[in-house]
């Protein structure tokens, strides 16, 4: 157990519909990480949060998008849901995330994931 | 997106049996973490390294950082069944810029360990 969750663990919806995930980080990480996971593209980097701001950007779609509240967790937000959508979405935290510190407090460390399914 | 260089893609070995994979890229990296992935589950972190040509162990597994700040590696030894899941290398780039703290993974090396 990585100490970092997710909710749900599973998500079936229809194509145009509007889903939220859920990741709570490690007690005392200050930094979250969602990444998606699909057979054709790996796990790609979607985008970073650090302390409530936004960090750093990935492959993000403009119909996605995230937040991290002041209790540090933080919600993924999927809309207009498109069939290639379906994957596995991952929340990862770590304690700094590249702001400082030594290295081991850039280490990511994976929630069980989201699977989501769009029909 | 941008992907490491991973391989074998695949292996099928015998319980016993050593195992050898590799990451390399175009680009120099900070850090290169090696994580293990379970059907339905999160990759899991086995080992990280920072700094070049750094040699690190957990139990029976061994990983290096290349010199070149651009490939890493990672020995399996003397493999058990429940070695069997699918091996990402992850590199994390320098400081600064705005894609710090992102990791790009590597496709993965699935592994099949035959008692």
């Amino acid at each position: 157990d990585s100490g970092v969750t997710q909710t749900p663990k599973h998500l079936i919806t229809a194509t145009g519909q509007r889903v939220t995930l859920r990741c709570s980080p490690r007690s005392g990480d200050l930094s979250v990480y969602w990444y998606q996971q699909s057979l054709d593209q790996g796990l790609q980097f979607l985008i970073q949060y650090y302390n409530g701001e936004e960090r750093a950007k990935g492959n993000i779609l403009e119909r996605f998008s995230a937040q991290q509240f002041p209790d540090l967790h933080s919600e993924l937000n999927l809309s207009s849901l498109e069939l290639g959508d379906s994957a596995l979405y991952f929340c990862a935290s770590s304690v700094v995330g590249g702001v400082g510190g030594q290295g081991s407090y850039n280490e990511q460390f994976f929630g069980p994931g989201t699977r989501l399914t769009v029909l | 997106g941008q992907q490491l260089n991973q391989s074998p893609q695949s292996m099928f070995i015998q319980e016993g049996e050593d195992v050898s994979m590799n990451c390399t890229s175009s680009s120099i990296f900070n850090t290169w973490l090696w994580y293990k992935q379970d059907p339905g589950e999160g990759p899991v972190l086995l080992i990280a390294l920072y700094k070049a040509g750094e040699l690190t162990s957990n139990g029976r597994l061994t990983a290096q950082f290349g010199t070149t700040r651009k490939d890493s590696f990672l020995n399996i030894s003397a493999s058990i069944p429940s070695d069997v899941g699918i091996y990402f290398c992850a590199g994390q780039p320098s400081a600064g810029g705005t894609s710090y703290g992102k990791l790009t993974f590597g496709q993965g090396t699935i592994l099949t360990v035959h008692p």
